[in-house]
């Protein structure tokens, strides 16, 4: 139990392109979403926490209107990165926790994102 | 943001040995979490902690939540090759919107 898809898991694309990331949870609903993103050999940095049907929370040094977050049913979020350039290139990762009780946060494969 | 103190950073063991990491924290958590990632995948969830001095395994892993709630350990008995990867501790307070906070990882590397 407990799977998050993510897709897709590996994208290059041109400067200036926008780029959208799915995340799903296949076997639970989700009322909250973390989207992350890691750079090599370091750990994983919180973007922002993405609740159904609300607005996200960024991180502070988040540009909210460079990274979209739209969380539109319990078993969906997506993330668009907009206007990408090269520096956004890394390894976004989303995560999903369930809805009920303590639930431990589990993680989609990641996607990892290179800009030309 | 704000990282959990893992240790040591990475390890190069021999098949077979045990393999003990840890992590510590400034500040008090309801739970702690431990996860696998392997290149180029997202973090797996090995074990969870929800009460002090709660000791749990998983096969070959145990882990503990430290009677302070300020540390966890967790350890690997008779380790194998499929076991490299880079394991990472995170901390998580429910009244804290259930964020995660994440140590360093530990890079573990296995010798047959």
């Amino acid at each position: 139990g407990a799977v998050v898809s993510q897709h897709p898991s590996w994208v290059i694309c041109k400067s200036g392109t926008s780029v959208k990331i799915e995340c799903r949870s296949l076997d639970f609903q989700a009322t909250t979403m973390f989207w992350y993103r890691q750079f090599p050999k370091q750990s994983l940095m919180l973007m922002a926490t993405s609740n159904e049907g609300s607005k996200a929370t960024y991180e502070q040094g988040v540009e909210k209107d460079k990274f979209l977050i739209n969380h539109a049913s319990l078993t969906l979020s997506t993330l668009t990165v907009t206007s990408a350039h090269p520096e956004d290139s890394s390894f976004y990762i989303c995560s999903a926790r369930g809805e009920t009780g303590v639930q431990p946060q589990h993680f989609g494969d990641g996607t990892r994102l290179s800009i030309l | 943001g704000q990282q959990l103190n893992q240790s040591p950073q990475s390890m190069f063991i021999q098949e077979g040995e045990d393999v003990s990491m840890n992590c510590t924290s400034s500040s008090i958590f309801n739970t702690w979490l431990w996860y696998k990632q392997e290149p180029g995948e997202g973090p797996v969830l090995l074990i969870a902690l929800y009460k002090a001095g709660e000791l749990t395994s998983n096969g070959r892993l145990t882990a503990q939540f430290g009677i302070t709630r300020k540390d966890s350990f967790l350890n690997i008995s008779a380790s194998i090759p499929s076991d490299v990867g880079i394991y990472f501790c995170a901390g998580q307070n429910n009244n804290a919107g259930n964020m995660l906070t994440f140590g360093g990882g530990t890079r573990l590397m296995v010798k047959p």
